[in-house]
């Protein structure tokens, strides 16, 4: 149990293009899910925490007008790089509030040309 | 701000060994902390989940110790195996809060 699914895995695109990200929870119900971004070799990075029905918040630096963020069900939230360039490129990696714990996506690798 | 801290960044051991993997964090006053694997280009694997209260999780070969007073969590991996090697996260939770605060991680390399 405790499943949750991002869509696409990887995704290529060109610079100036909007790209959405999808993270559902696929055998639960969450309120709450998360939006990480990963650089190489470094640890997870907490973008916006993103609650159902609701704005979402986000981190210190995080620019919300590039980062799109909705969670429109209680099962699907969507995270949107609008208007992408190269340093935009990077893993991202969503999670859904389960039982007293988060549980993690297997990320999207985005690389923006 | 919590913030988090794992040495060493990474790490190489022949099979068999037995190994430790560090963390440690600023505040002390914790919810709860999590180790996770992490394979390359993948997603986090929850291990073990140490409650504030608890002092140590067994699963396997993993043993998770937790001192909150110090700030300090350890991961045992007994009789490494190749098929351990992976990134290992530590996170720590901070009172009602949902937010997880992450480690850098230990790169481990299990040579065969």
């Amino acid at each position: 149990g405790a499943v949750v699914s991002q869509h696409p895995s990887r995704v290529i695109c060109k610079s100036g293009t909007s790209v959405k990200i999808e993270c559902r929870s696929l055998d639960f119900q969450a309120t709450t899910m998360f939006w990480y971004r990963q650089f190489p070799k470094q640890s997870l990075m907490l973008m916006a925490t993103s609650n159902e029905g609701s704005k979402a918040t986000y981190e210190q630096g995080v620019e919300k007008d590039k980062f799109l963020i909705n969670h429109a069900s209680l099962t699907l939230s969507t995270l949107t790089v609008t208007s992408a360039h190269p340093e935009d490129s990077s893993f991202y990696i969503c999670s859904a509030w389960g039982v007293e714990t988060q549980y993690f996506g297997p990320g999207t690798r985005l690389l923006v040309l | 701000k919590q913030e988090v801290t794992q040495i060493p960044a990474a790490l190489s051991v022949p099979e068999g060994e037995n190994l430790v993997l560090n963390c440690s964090f600023t505040d002390s006053a914790i919810y709860n902390l999590q180790w996770f694997r992490q394979d390359p280009g993948k997603g986090l694997t929850s291990l073990l989940l140490i409650q504030s209260s608890q002092r140590e999780q067994t699963s396997g070969r993993l043993n998770a110790s937790l001192d909150k007073s110090s700030g300090r969590s350890t991961l045992y991996i007994a009789a490494s195996q190749p098929g351990d090697s992976a990134t290992y996260l530590c996170a720590v939770r901070a009172g009602s809060a949902r937010q997880l605060t992450f480690g850098s991680g230990t790169q481990l390399t299990v040579l065969p």
